[in-house]
């Protein structure tokens, strides 16, 4: 069964500093990982998505992620906050086998303040 | 464009009442999923459909739940009677094709409050 654990769920930074919000996922079989992010009261927006083509992935807003098989990991990225990167992030994992359902770690909520 | 609609964005209702969430999916998606989100906790996943048929249902919690999507367009998720523990934020996403890793595209969820 695959599983998606989200370290820490409250991070702030500085505005300008570099943003780390960590996901460690269990899977038995190669994974499909995605970064998600709610802005208050706005649906989950899609970051960025793993699919086992390049293992370091850019998104939208200046977001990256890199897949780490060895370390099970795919750690969020952005070397510099802005204000706007306020939100609740998730990471979810699904697999090339089985059915399509997103397995939700429980979100990290990002402050920055200036 | 229009995403994915979920009304109404509130309910409040007593335990024991019955409540009807509505999900309007992005037009030409096939595949429509509902999720819950209990306070505090993860999303998790309640059910998929493609088209009109249940493909996985597997997280549907108990029989208080029914979850419909007739003619394959928009989808109604029932809880009767509802229970506290129902309270929550219902999320519904779509998304096209068959492509497991395929974006799915979420509504800004119900927010239900059981009394």
């Amino acid at each position: 069964a695959q599983s998606v654990t989200q370290l820490g769920s409250h991070v702030s930074v500085s505005e300008g500093a570099l943003v780390l919000l960590r996901c460690n996922y269990s899977s038995s079989v190669p994974p499909y990982l995605f970064w998600y992010v709610q802005y208050p009261n706005q649906g989950l927006q899609l970051l960025l998505k793993y699919t086992s083509a390049a293992t370091l992935v850019k998104g939208i807003n200046g977001f990256e992620a890199e897949f780490k098989k060895s370390e099970t990991s795919f750690h969020l990225t952005k070397p510099s906050a802005h204000m706007s990167d306020a939100a609740e992030y998730f990471c979810a994992v699904t697999t090339s086998g089985g059915y399509n359902k997103l397995i939700f770690g429980a979100g990290t909520r990002l402050a920055v303040h200036p | 464009e229009a995403g994915v609609t979920q009304f109404p964005s509130h309910s409040v209702i007593e335990k024991g009442q019955t409540v009807t969430l509505r999900c309007d999916p992005i037009s030409g998606h096939d595949n429509l999923y509902w999720y819950r989100r209990v306070m505090g906790k993860e999303i998790k996943f309640l059910l998929h459909f493609v088209k009109e048929s249940k493909q996985d249902e597997s997280g549907m919690p108990n029989n208080r739940f029914l979850a419909e999507r007739t003619g394959g367009t928009y989808s109604t998720l029932k809880v009767q009677p509802a229970e506290l523990e129902d309270s929550g934020v219902y999320f519904c996403a779509s998304s096209q094709g068959v492509v497991k890793y395929n974006e799915q595209f979420f509504g800004p969820g119900t927010r239900l409050t059981v009394l």
